[in-house]
């Protein structure tokens, strides 16, 4: 079973187009992330929710939206998409209210190209 | 701010010991320790909490020097399949926000 689990796995999209990243877990986590992860490998946290409250907002443009319907599902759309935003997307989730002593589970990542 | 980590890169063969090192520019609760292989997710290997042990999986192990604001992820008896990015994540005051350090890319030869 798959504990994360993101799709699609590659999206391939023109500059200016809407796209959305989904995200679900079936860990029964109250708590996901979205991070992107750059050329560089930099991973970097943009947004984190708990049982659907947003509690993390980095300060990432306002053409992304994180939606959260419910707590195993955290959804990402981004508008009007430039050729910066190409990176892996991940999304992650955690026990509780993000406690430190625990450990966040990865999904496999979006690769977004942007051309 | 992002926590540095050195060396940025290292290549050893099989069997040889590596240190990686994480450190802050603010005082750390915690910090957690994943390994990332090519085109694959970032996996857990464990956490140091402030005032907590050093932990340990299998020949990996870890210490947390709160002093300093650094923490130290020592492998031991490398294997191939320990080849893979390293990266720290940082906590500061138990916030829940991860701020994942610059990466050390670990190439294990036979």
């Amino acid at each position: 079973d798959t504990a994360v689990s993101q799709t699609p796995k590659y999206l391939v999209t023109q500059m200016g187009n809407d796209k959305s990243i989904k995200c679900e877990q079936n860990l029964g986590h109250d708590t996901m992330y979205w991070y992107k992860q750059d050329s560089k490998k930099f991973l970097k946290i943009m947004f984190s929710y708990n049982n659907k409250e947003l509690i993390i907002n980095e300060t990432v443009p306002n053409r992304f939206s994180p939606k959260s319907p419910d707590k195993a599902h955290l959804n990402l759309h981004i508008n009007s998409l430039e050729l910066g935003d190409s990176a892996v997307y991940f999304c992650a989730s955690r026990r509780g209210r993000g406690e430190s002593y625990n450990e966040q589970f990865f999904g496999p990542g979006t690769r977004l190209t942007v051309l | 701010q992002q926590p540095v980590q050195s060396p940025q890169a290292v290549i050893l063969r099989e069997g040889e010991d590596a240190v990686i090192n994480c450190s802050s520019s603010k005082a750390l609760y915690s910090v957690h320790w994943y390994r990332q292989k090519h085109g694959e997710a970032p996996v857990f290997l464990m956490i140091l909490l402030k005032g907590g042990e050093q932990m340990r999986h299998e020949k990996i192990s870890a210490s947390f020097n709160e002093k300093k604001q650094q923490s130290s992820l020592y492998l031991t008896a490398s294997q191939l399949s320990y080849s893979g990015t390293y990266f720290c994540g940082t906590e500061y005051g138990g916030n829940e926000k991860l701020t994942f350090g610059t990466g050390t890319r670990l190439t294990i030869i036979p």
